[in-house]
């Protein structure tokens, strides 16, 4: 493993409400990454971060912030769920920009 | 809008078959590419990452990539049930990876 966690592994949520995610690293790589993956879409990128305070957005950004403090964790946010935003997220880490990612176990966030 | 395309399968093939996935990408610039493998409930892990054009080989994997006809594959030789899943291709451009949406590979005991 990559030494990449994220938490929490499983939340249910209602219609509305703020949610933040959080991927923590121990691998002290610059670049963080949050995909979604819905079925027949694939991985889609929602934010990167290419170092503390430094991020961009993805194809799928609307509805999504970002913020990273520190190497090593990227926070996701949620600011009012939908249930479009349903989905299995994950985070995933790279040293350099165009370098391999590694991906972290995943969250199942279920808007209802 | 960068587009990375799959059949989405599934492919079925033998125990001890050859399995051959395919990618095409839609950006030349593309500069390095990838082949994820991903179990059922699991997260994608790396299998094999290829930068230039020709063949790379590890162990039962060779990938392929041919940047002219923007064109990417994975062979996988004496295939095993547990080869079983889904196969992710991935374009890197500039900061970003694009991914296709997945190969389903059955293999049959």
């Amino acid at each position: 493993d990559a030494g990449i966690t994220q938490s929490p592994r499983h939340k249910v949520t209602e219609t509305g409400t703020p949610v933040t995610l959080r991927c923590h690293q121990t691998e002290n790589h610059r670049y963080m990454y949050w995909y979604r993956q819905d079925p027949g879409h694939g991985l889609r990128l929602i934010h990167y971060s290419y170092g503390v305070k430094d991020t961009d957005k993805g194809e799928v950004s609307d509805g999504y912030s970002v913020s990273r403090s520190k190497t090593e964790d990227f926070l996701l946010t949620l600011e009012s769920a939908t249930s479009s935003q349903t989905s299995v997220y994950f985070c995933a880490i790279s040293r350099g920009r165009q370098e391999t990612q590694y991906f972290g176990p995943g969250t199942r966030l279920l808007v209802l | 809008q960068k587009e990375v395309e799959q059949n989405s399968g599934p492919l079925s093939v033998p125990e001890g078959a050859i399995a051959s996935l395919n990618c095409t990408y839609s950006d030349r610039g593309s500069q390095s590419f990838f082949w994820y493998r991903q179990y059922s409930g699991k997260s994608p892990e790396l299998i094999m990452s290829i930068y230039s054009n020709g063949d790379k080989e590890d162990g039962r994997f060779t990938a392929q990539l041919n940047k002219a006809s923007q064109y990417v594959s994975l062979l996988i030789r004496d295939s095993q049930p547990s080869d079983s899943a889904t196969y992710l291709c991935a374009v890197n451009d500039f900061n970003k990876f694009y991914f296709g949406s997945g190969t389903k590979l059955n293999v049959k005991p």
